[in-house]
């Protein structure tokens, strides 16, 4: 199976502060159809996990362009451009280009 | 509206068998995934299985001796069945719509369950 590798695993930041999570893979997510399907969840305190960003770099509907992702192949990170009280929470990447679907362990983003 | 909403008993006894319901509205079960994927309590999530939206079937390895997932179309359910239960079992159970390639863009709130004699 894949395996996901997310650092840091806790991230203390200020509000307004641009932070950067990496998600790196265990072997390469370019799927034979030419995509690439790592995407990106956060789950606050006491919810369920939303999808932030899917395919790499793909905004969700809805989710504010602070949020940005990028990389390819191994390499991914998540990207927040100013810290936001709400974007508390666990971040997780997950990949779907192999089966069976896999999570990382997740980021947690605390108030610093 | 897409909703998702998993029902089932919070309490299983250790060896039993789990059952929950994942009743969905607001999209067809023709025309999406759906996925099941677990949180035991203060750690992170694993993927469980999925009903595609044809009706095919995939399951966790680790799991697939003693998981099994269904539907209904008709009553736009999906069904998730785990037995041999035990205390690591213990956690929270979601399902959750994906698009395609595990785009899961809408989440159940999840249900409880206890593994506990």
């Amino acid at each position: 199976d894949v395996v996901l590798t997310q650092t840091p695993p806790t991230l203390s930041a200020t509000i307004g502060q641009s932070v950067s999570i990496s998600c790196r893979s265990s072997q390469s997510l370019l799927h034979s159809n030419g995509n690439t399907y790592l995407h990106w969840l956060l789950q606050r305190p006491g919810q369920s996990p939303q999808l932030l960003i899917y395919s790499v770099s793909r905004l969700e509907s809805g989710v504010p362009n602070r949020f940005s992702g990028s990389g390819s192949g191994t390499d991914f990170t998540l990207k927040i451009s100013g810290v936001e009280a709400e974007d508390l929470g666990v971040y997780y990447c997950v990949q779907g280009t192999h089966a069976p679907h896999t999570f990382g362990a997740g980021t947690k983003l605390e108030l610093k | 509206q897409v909703q998702l909403k998993e029902s089932g008993p919070g309490l299983v006894q250790p060896s039993q068998t789990l059952s929950l319901t994942c009743t969905v509205s607001g999209f067809s079960l023709t025309s999406y995934n759906v996925h099941w994927v677990r949180q035991p309590p203060g750690k992170g999530l694993e993927w469980m299985g999925r009903m595609r939206y044809n009706g095919d079937t995939s399951y966790n390895s680790a799991l697939k001796s003693r998981l099994s997932i269904s539907r209904d179309t008709s009553k736009n359910q999906v069904f998730l069945k785990m037995n041999s239960l035990q205390t690591d079992d213990t956690g929270t159970y979601y399902c959750t719509r994906a698009v395609r390639y595990g785009v899961m863009d809408a989440w159940g709130q999840g249900a409880s369950v206890t593994v506990s004699s």
